[in-house]
């Protein structure tokens, strides 16, 4: 059972584009939707999270929107820059049973 | 900025060997986690640990696996009789709250 759907799996953009990776959710006891970046032969590293008491967050160029009624949630990565290229994941937990269920990772690839 | 540290980078073994995978979480942490990541697939979940015991362990996290905190700053993961198929990056991460999960950079085992 996938309990995070993630799409695209991978995504090419220009320089100075928007980046956007969307992620779906069945289980609606998730209380916590973060994002991880990673690149080859590291370890994931914590980008961005969202509580869903919140519609947005934006740290940055990085922007979370959540849409508690469709369980969706998506990333934008504004003004995408080739540093950017790296593979991403959704997750998402919930209180008291605090694994993270991974997405299945988007890898991006801005081009210069 | 404190991290999560891991070692070995790289483990070799054999099937049917024993392998010890070592992780220093950040100190002020109090939950620790272990995932593994097969080679272009998504992170997956082993086994979580607070207050000296296993909090949460998946399906895969079966009785061929074990966690230790031998000491106030060591976490680690046990492998008894290791199989061709537990050939993976193996991440140690680390959090304050049961939220903000702090990944290592990984250790990859490979089983021949």
């Amino acid at each position: 059972q996938q309990q995070v759907k993630q799409s695209p799996q991978s995504l090419i953009v220009q320089k100075g584009g928007i980046s956007i990776i969307n992620c779906a959710y069945e289980n609606t006891a998730f209380d916590y939707f973060p994002w991880y970046q990673q690149f080859p032969g590291k370890g994931p590293a914590l980008l961005i999270a969202i509580r869903p008491d919140v519609s947005e967050k934006k740290e940055g160029r990085f922007t979370i929107s959540f849409n508690k009624s469709a369980k969706q949630f998506s990333l934008h990565i504004m003004d995408s820059q080739p540093g950017d290229s790296a593979t991403y994941f959704c997750a998402a937990s919930s209180n008291g049973a605090n694994n993270l269920f991974f997405g299945t990772g988007t890898r991006l690839t801005v081009i210069p | 900025e404190p991290e999560v540290t891991q070692t070995p980078s790289h483990q070799v073994t054999q099937m049917g060997q024993e392998v010890i995978l070592r992780c220093v979480p950040i100190s002020n942490h109090l939950y620790f986690y272990w995932y593994r990541q097969i080679l272009g697939q998504k992170v997956e979940f082993l086994v979580s640990f607070y207050n000296n015991e296993i909090s949460e362990k998946s399906e895969i996290f079966d009785d061929q696996f074990s966690v230790e905190r031998p000491d106030g700053s060591n976490f680690t993961l046990k492998i008894r009789s290791t199989k061709l198929e537990d050939s993976a990056m193996y991440f140690c991460a680390s959090s304050q709250s049961s939220y903000e999960q702090y990944f290592g950079p990984g250790t990859r085992l490979t089983v021949t």
